[in-house]
């Protein structure tokens, strides 16, 4: 099983300001990897795919990268809606998600 | 539109079974891989399992291999988690999910999910 490893578990920003989340593979994943924005109470949101690819709906500020078994999510301006959790998976083979990033108002 | 309805949650003892039901629209399930997750309360997300458009592959997390059991009927548009021995650490929510037809995919559609509670 591909176990991914999220960093940090925490971040607080201020808004406007820019924010960068990690997640690591025990593996290459290659680019088979997700991101997910989730709201106390909702279920999960699909926000990239393919590590880079922003789903429908997703606004520019959102940007993927990576490939391998590094990747980074960033939030180039952090607007009042973009505080939640965030989780990666990768879907190389089957599935695995990571622990999450709490972005927090700083 | 897309359409994920669970059923089936509530409250078992430990040790209990409890099965759960994922009715689909929208698209054609035949053709679909399908997939639970799961959320214990204040955690992260957990992938549960997931079985191919025909059912003949499936995938369990280490945590529940040996008592889950995924399956699917393409008749009704409905996907199954039998859940047995259960234990505390399997109280969460869980949600119905799918994306590409294929079996490793991200998740483009989500469940309102169900929640299952194992206590005493």
């Amino acid at each position: 099983e591909i176990a991914m490893t999220q960093s940090p578990a925490t971040l607080s920003v201020s808004p406007g300001e820019r924010a960068t989340l990690s997640c690591r593979a025990s593996q290459s994943v290659s680019s088979n990897l997700a991101w997910y924005q989730q709201k106390r109470g909702q279920a999960p949101r699909l926000l990239i795919y393919g590590a880079s690819t922003r789903a429908t709906g997703i606004p520019a500020r959102f940007s993927g990268s990576g490939s391998g078994t590094e990747f980074t999510l960033t939030i180039s301006s952090l607007q009042s809606e973009d505080f939640a959790v965030y989780y990666c998976q990768q879907y190389n083979n089957w599935q695995t998600f990571g622990g999450g990033t709490k972005v927090e108002i700083k | 539109e897309v359409q994920l309805v669970e059923s089936g949650g509530g409250l078992v003892q430990p040790g209990g079974s409890l099965r759960l039901s994922c009715s689909a629209s929208g698209f054609t399930f035949s053709s679909y891989a399908m997939h639970w997750v799961r959320q214990a309360p204040g955690k992260g997300l957990e992938y549960v399992s997931g079985i191919s458009s025909n059912g003949g592959s499936t995938d369990y997390a280490d945590s529940v291999k040996g008592r889950f059991t995924i399956s699917r009927d393409n008749s009704k548009n409905t996907l199954y988690l039998q859940m047995s021995s259960l234990r505390a650490e399997d109280t969460a929510v869980y949600y119905c999910v799918n994306g590409r037809p294929h079996a490793s995919t991200y998740f483009d559609y989500w469940g309102q999910g169900t929640l299952v509670t194992v206590s005493s």
